[in-house]
């Protein structure tokens, strides 16, 4: 059974600061995905990690995908406070010979102070 | 390009009522997703189509829960009898599919359950 973890669960970050969120998978996968959710909304798509070694960045957000590992990690540079959200990354498994089956991971809520 | 949309965006029924919902997926999506997200939780898929034809239905409650997607477009999920614990957030997602694109889900604003 595919499981995904993440970690830290909560994070509070001081504006300007950098930091890591993890992201461990228990079975082979080669796509990940990182998606963002802001407090009663939707869930927005950030990143899709398709292959070894995949690295995305977009602004102050960069995601790397280390498939051997079964790890991905989302990088946050110098932070500021519009990032507060809850983070999520998802790991794609094949079913019934189908893909876009995602398992998501519990999530990580980054709160960001001044 | 419009996105996905769901409705009712709230619903609060007692346990043992009845209750469904409703998704159109973004034009051109082949695959549609229904995902049960409880208050703190990741997202926890319930049943995928392909077109109108069931993927995964592995997750879905199937002694309470049914789905089903006529057309290959428009999708209904339905509760029926609710339990306390069906309270959540019911997401509806579709993706383009194809080999690059398969796992890029586009989400619904959702639907929110609350059972009493």
């Amino acid at each position: 059974e595919l499981k995904v973890e993440q970690n830290p669960l909560f994070l509070s970050m001081q504006e300007g600061k950098n930091y890591t969120i993890y992201c461990n998978y228990s079975t082979t996968s080669d796509r990940l995905y990182w998606y963002r959710q802001d407090p009663g909304k939707s869930l927005e798509s950030l990143f899709v990690l398709l292959s070894n070694g995949a690295v995305k960045q977009e602004g102050r957000l960069m995601a790397s995908l280390d498939t051997k590992a079964r790890l991905s990690t989302l990088h946050i540079t110098a932070a500021v406070h519009d990032l507060s959200a809850t983070y999520f990354c998802a790991v794609e498994r094949y079913y019934g010979g189908s893909q876009g089956n995602l398992i998501f991971g519990k999530g990580t809520k980054l709160s960001v102070k001044p | 390009e419009a996105g996905v949309a769901q409705s009712p965006r709230y619903k609060i029924i007692e346990k043992r009522q009845s209750v469904a919902f409703w998704c159109n997926p973004i034009s051109g999506h082949a695959t549609l997703y229904w995902y049960q997200q409880i208050l703190g939780q990741g997202p926890k898929l319930l049943i995928q189509f392909q077109n109108n034809g069931v993927v995964d239905d592995s997750q879905l409650p199937k002694d309470r829960f049914s789905a089903e997607r006529l057309k290959g477009v428009d999708s209904t999920l339905k509760i029926q009898p609710a339990k306390l614990e069906d309270s959540a957030v019911y997401l509806c997602a579709s993706s383009l599919g194809g080999l690059l694109g398969a796992g890029e889900l586009f989400f619904g604003e959702g639907s929110r359950l609350t059972v009493l």
